[in-house]
């Protein structure tokens, strides 16, 4: 357990639905990354926050995905209208100040859209 | 041409032998790499880190970088059957941005 947690583990849904992931982060480390992992794949970089701000989006990151960090602890990615191609592993990570900005992930959330 | 590359295995070895993982990134400013280790459902778990070149030992596991050739490798002695996994090389590219790029990962399997 890295000490990052990530709520809900898993989240079956049907195509056209909005649904929201939560992260919560080691409790000193100040930037916050998620990335998605589909089967056979590494995972690719969605988007970042340094506390509240979020300084990177991947464009990989379409018009119905939006993140939030509101006071630099917890964050939430929202997919709006969910598509089947959205099925995959939504995992959060976190990393310390400091140059090395080793990122230590949570659980995932798996995500199904049916 | 991906960016960070990783042969998807399967690696078969068998228990009690060395495992010898490699990768190859394409950005020659790289400067931090990351080697994770992500078994079946789960998420990736970090195994080691290593900036600079040479040798980098932790236990059972040895990262070794040669920046020149753009080569990261991991290297696992005394491989057991609880090694089976998928290894990801992780590389933090030289382009402003702090995400990291993965490669597709590598499946060891381990045999009793």
């Amino acid at each position: 357990d890295t000490g990052v947690s990530q709520d809900p583990r898993h989240k079956i849904t049907k195509r056209g639905q909005n649904v929201t992931f939560r992260c919560d982060p080691i409790s000193e480390h100040n930037r916050l990354y998620w990335y998605r992992q589909t089967l056979g794949q590494g995972p690719e970089f969605l988007t970042y926050f340094q506390n509240e701000a979020q300084l990177e989006k991947s464009r990989l990151l379409s018009d119905r995905f939006s993140a939030e960090r509101p006071k630099g602890s917890f964050s939430t990615l929202e997919i709006q209208r969910t598509e089947q191609g959205d099925s995959a592993m939504y995992l959060c990570a976190t990393s310390g100040v400091g140059s090395t900005d080793t990122q230590y992930f949570g659980p995932g959330t798996r995500l199904t859209v049916l | 041409q991906k960016e960070v590359e990783q042969n998807s295995g399967p690696l078969s070895v068998p228990e009690g032998a060395i495992a010898s993982l490699n990768c190859t990134y394409s950005d020659r400013g790289s400067q931090s790499f990351f080697w994770y280790r992500q078994y079946s459902g789960k998420s990736p778990e970090l195994i080691m880190f290593i900036y600079s070149n040479g040798d980098k030992e932790d236990g059972r596991f040895t990262a070794q970088l040669n920046k020149a050739s753009q080569y990261v490798s991991l290297l696992i002695r005394d491989s057991q059957p609880s090694d089976s996994a998928t290894y990801l090389c992780a590389v933090d590219m030289d382009t402003g941005r702090r995400a990291l790029t993965f490669g597709s990962g590598t499946r060891l399997q381990v045999q009793p």
